[in-house]
């Protein structure tokens, strides 16, 4: 079955601290990887894709396929990236749903 | 920028009634898809829409749930008799293709059924 796992539910850390939001999937073939972010009272919207091989906001996520991961980190954290983050594998097996793990909140304080 | 948009956002039923939510995807997006977030809980993917037909839809999607494209421009969520726990954020999408392509989300609509 597929399935996607955000094993933490909440994430605090201080300001300047390094952020690892783990997610582990289990999906036949080869998904392509999604980070969305929730900041608070905003919609929905893409973070990352494991295809572009960008970093946005300081953020970068590195596949690994023997671990089957794709861990969302950032070096030094900042205050407003406290949000929800979801991690969405995505395979032309899962025809065109977008399934999103449980998430992770990510509280920055100072 | 061009959003997808979601009316109305806030809106309380009676259990039993019919509702209809309401969303404007971005106008040269294929896919339309419908999630729902019950309070505390994750983004649940209930329906996805291609071609004026569902593609996809979850086990959540059981027969009190249409969605409908009526006018080329709107892509409607529909429940029919509404229950208490159907209450929660309801979150329209739109993409222009469904691999490798962003998905982009509305607001959301806050269904509250008393």
């Amino acid at each position: 079955a597929q399935r996607v796992t955000q094993p933490e539910k909440l994430l605090s850390v201080f300001k300047g601290a390094p952020v690892e939001l783990k997610c582990n999937y289990s999906y036949s073939g080869s998904p392509e990887l999604f980070w969305y972010v929730q900041y608070s009272r905003q919609r929905l919207q893409l973070l990352l894709r494991h295809i572009s091989r960008e970093s946005i906001k300081g953020f970068t996520a590195d596949l690994n396929k023997g671990e089957t991961s794709f861990h969302l980190k950032k070096p030094f954290a900042q205050e407003e990236d406290s949000a929800m983050y979801y991690c969405a594998p995505h395979t032309a097996q899962a025809g065109t749903a977008l399934i999103f793990g449980k998430g992770t909140t990510l509280s920055v304080s100072s | 920028e061009p959003e997808v948009t979601q009316t109305p956002s806030h809106q309380v039923t009676q259990m039993g009634q019919e509702v209809i939510l309401r969303c404007v995807p971005i106008s040269n997006h294929l896919y339309f898809y419908w999630y729902r977030q019950i309070l505390g809980q994750k983004v649940e993917f209930l329906v996805s829409f291609y071609n004026n037909e569902i593609s996809e839809k979850s086990e959540i999607f059981d027969d009190q749930f249409s969605v409908e494209r009526p006018d080329g421009s709107n892509f409607t969520l529909k429940i029919r008799s509404t229950k208490l726990e159907d209450s929660a954020m309801y979150f329209c999408a739109s993409s222009e293709g469904f691999m490798n392509t962003e998905a982009f989300f509305g607001q959301g609509t806050r269904l509250t059924v008393v």
